[in-house]
């Protein structure tokens, strides 16, 4: 089962604009990471976020954390076309369960964001 | 340059015929994972390794395996490949567990 769930599935915005995106998970986590892949490509890591934090920047990006709700939200400042790509959070499933090590990375299904210049 | 690679980044094959995508990193990480891709599913984690010699089942293993013998190495084995297999699988490791991955360019599969 998917522990990472992004929200909006797809987005659009005009350049300039702001663009959130958030994420929910169902177990308890060490941290929460945020990615972005381009159409095809391999994916990139943006922010890692603990679970003993509440908010991180970095450049344009934002990124909050709310362990009692068990959701994460980007917030990417005045887009650029460039912005366009796939997002997705991560999260390590704390819980160790059936035997595993609790290396276990787990990915939402993300979220398409289109940035129209 | 750090990087982790993958191959072969493009492969076609048939039913039954055994092939293995090959991974490898050149930044001493102790964790490797990898992941296939497929529409309207996101990334899903198929198996992982903590260390040389250790590996565990991700959520999609069945079909699959893997081996750890050296620390750079995580190749994917696909013993009997099927239809459901074609996928988009990416590489990835990272200097710990589920700290920041960094990924390989993926490899394209499709089996007839």
């Amino acid at each position: 089962s998917q522990q990472g769930e992004e929200d909006p599935q797809a987005l659009s915005i005009q350049e300039g604009e702001n663009a959130t995106m958030n994420c929910s998970y169902k177990t308890s986590i060490n941290n929460l990471q945020w990615y972005r892949q381009n159409s095809g490509r391999g994916l990139v890591h943006l922010i890692l976020i603990r679970s003993n934090e509440r908010e991180k920047h970095s450049g344009r990006l934002r990124v909050t954390l709310d362990t009692s709700k068990k959701s994460s939200s980007l917030l990417i400042t005045a887009s650029r076309a460039a912005d366009t790509a796939s997002y997705f959070c991560a999260t390590d499933a704390f819980a160790l369960s059936e035997g595993n090590q609790g290396g276990k990375l787990i990915f939402g299904q993300g979220t398409e964001l289109s940035v129209k210049p | 340059e750090a990087q982790v690679t993958q191959n072969p980044r493009y492969l076609i094959t048939v039913t039954g015929k055994k092939l293995t995508v090959t991974c490898s990193q050149n930044m001493n990480h102790e964790y490797m994972s990898w992941y296939r891709q497929d529409p309207g599913l996101g990334l899903r984690q198929i198996y992982y390794s903590m260390n040389v010699e250790v590996t565990d089942k991700g959520d999609v293993p069945e079909g699959y395996k893997v081996s750890r013998k050296e620390k750079r190495n995580f190749p994917l084995i696909l013993e009997s490949p099927s239809p459901n297999q074609t996928s988009l699988y990416f590489c990835a490791s990272s200097k710990r567990k589920v700290e920041t991955q960094y990924f390989g360019p993926g490899t394209r599969l499709l089996v007839l």
